[in-house]
């Protein structure tokens, strides 16, 4: 069984550019949520995709956009890129059962300057 | 407004002896509540779960206990080994496949030898 997995590891952007970070979730997963962790916090929830849909959304602008695809493999873009938006994004996915119990892969750490 | 409170940012423990990590929640409507435990570089591991329906929930040398009165939720580990060493994240939910998982800022804790 494969585990969530995430790419880049690591990623360097100036102010203003956009950026495409990509998730695989686990297999048999078809529930992905993506989070960003800031130094000294826990994840923050940005939205959630179940089958292809957005299913909830947490407090970010709408420069934060997401798609999941047919294989439920997704991916986050972020638009005019700001230094705030320096972080770990984490991607977890759950099953359909246990939608809370979700299991995240490695994180993407973006540095913007 | 931090719904979900991890008051301690640290916590050291000897090996063996029992680690108690607490956690306070302000939303009444939270119904299922989770740990996650991180090693550096690697994404949020879920540890262990508990419904609000519930009071207690044991798996193997982890325990989660829940006080709903006090809307305050501890996880006990015993006895306390050297890979436990990460941080720990306490979160809390709706039981709907929609509600957002809410994270806590997390708790260091180290076993010292």
């Amino acid at each position: 069984e494969t585990g969530v997995t995430q790419s880049p590891t690591h990623l360097i952007k100036t102010r203003g550019q956009q950026v495409t970070l990509r998730c695989s979730s686990q297999s048999g997963h078809n529930t992905v949520s993506w989070y960003q962790q800031a130094l000294g916090q826990g994840p923050q929830f940005i939205f959630q995709y179940y089958r292809e849909e957005e299913n909830g959304r947490g407090n970010f602008p709408p420069r934060f956009s997401g798609l999941q695809f047919p294989n439920y493999s997704s991916e986050l873009n972020v638009n005019a890129l700001e230094l705030d938006d320096s972080a770990l994004y984490l991607c977890a996915s759950s099953g359909s059962r246990e939608y809370n119990e979700q299991f995240f892969g490695p994180g993407t750490r973006l540095t913007v300057l | 407004d931090q719904q979900v409170k991890q008051n301690s940012p640290s916590l050291s423990v000897q090996e063996g002896r029992i680690s108690i990590l607490n956690c306070d929640y302000t939303n009444s409507m939270f119904d299922y509540f989770l740990w996650y435990k991180k090693y550096p570089a690697e994404g949020p591991t879920f540890l262990i779960s508990i419904s609000s329906i519930k009071d207690k929930n044991e798996d193997g040398r982890f325990t989660v206990f829940l006080n709903k009165s006090a809307k305050h939720l501890s996880l006990h580990i015993v006895p306390s080994q050297p890979g436990d060493s990460a941080v720990y994240f306490c979160a809390a939910s709706g039981m709907n496949r929609d509600d957002k998982i809410i994270f806590g800022k997390g708790t260091r804790l180290h076993i010292l030898p």
